[in-house]
C-alpha cells in the first residue's frame, strides 16, 4: 500500500512570507494529523481531522496557521505570515481508527516537510 | 497530566553493544504504549507496541516490556548495528488526552562501527 505522501520536502522562506504544505494520506484512512516537530523535540499535534471535519485544533496558532481537508482526503497546512520560530519539520500522519486509545490505533507518518524561515 | 519521559541523548554505542533506552510514563489507567523510530531524513515509523501490563512488544531485534509497577516501557536490543542509528520516541495513547498521542522528547542513538 502506498504511504503518506507529503510535499514539498524542503522549503526556505523569508519571515513574513507564506508557505503551504500538502499531504495525501493512506487510502481509506479517515483520520489525519498535522504535527510540528522542532529539532530535538517530540512531535507536537497541531490539528486532527476526522474525514473533512476538525476534531482538535487547540494547539494550532490560528492567527497564522490554517489547515483544511477538503473532501476528506488530501489536506493542506498553510502558514501566513511565517515567523522564525516556525522553522521545523511538519509531519502529516493518518490512521484508520478514530477516537480510540487502543493499541490498534497506529499512526502512519509521511517523510515530513522541512521549513526554514530566515 | 499524562506524560512520557525518556532518557536524554545522544546515546553513543559501539556496534554489537547492548542497548537500553529508558522510558517512563504517567497516566490515568493503563494506556497503550509505543516506540516509534525516525531514521535520518525520514518520518516516524512504528517500531513496536504493547497494549496491556506485562505485554512484550518486539520487532527487528528490539524489545520492550510494559511494566505497570514501575510505569516503564524501556527499549532494549541485544546487539546493535550501525543501521540502528536513529531517533527513538516513546509514546502513549493517554486515556484522558482527548485522543492524542503523548510523546517523549526522543533519544538520539549513534552506533559507531
Amino acid at each position: 500500500e502506498a504511504g503518506v505522501a507529503q510535499s514539498p520536502r524542503y522549503k526556505i522562506i523569508e519571515k513574513r512570507q507564506s508557505v503551504a504544505f500538502w499531504c495525501n494520506p493512506i487510502s481509506g484512512h479517515a483520520t489525519l494529523y498535522w504535527y510540528q516537530q522542532i529539532l530535538g523535540q517530540g512531535p507536537k499535534l497541531l490539528i486532527q481531522f476526522q474525514n473533512n471535519g476538525v476534531v482538535d485544533d487547540s494547539q494550532l496558532p490560528k492567527d497564522r496557521f490554517s489547515a483544511e481537508r477538503l473532501k476528506g482526503v488530501d489536506s493542506t497546512l498553510k502558514i501566513q505570515p511565517a515567523k522564525l520560530e516556525d522553522s521545523a519539520v511538519y509531519l502529516c500522519a493518518s490512521s484508520s481508527l478514530w477516537r480510540t486509545t487502543s493499541g490498534a490505533n497506529v499512526l502512519t507518518f509521511g517523510a515530513g516537510s522541512r521549513l526554514t524561515v530566515l | 497530566g499524562d506524560s512520557v519521559t525518556q532518557m536524554e541523548g545522544p546515546v553513543t554505542l559501539s556496534e554489537e553493544a547492548f542497548l537500553t533506552i529508558n522510558c517512563t510514563y504517567t497516566a490515568t489507567g493503563y494506556p497503550s504504549l509505543f516506540w516509534y523510530v525516525q531514521y535520518p531524513g525520514e518520518g516516524l515509523q512504528l517500531l513496536l507496541k504493547a497494549t496491556k501490563a506485562d505485554d512484550k512488544g518486539s520487532n527487528k531485534g528490539f524489545e520492550a516490556t510494559y511494566r505497570k509497577e514501575t510505569t516503564s516501557f524501556h527499549l532494549e536490543k541485544g546487539s546493535v548495528q550501525v543501521s540502528d542509528s536513529a531517533v527513538y520516541f516513546c509514546a502513549q495513547w493517554a486515556l484522558d488526552s482527548n485522543y492524542q498521542l503523548i510523546w517523549g522528547a526522543g533519544t538520539k542513538l549513534i552506533i559507531k562501527p
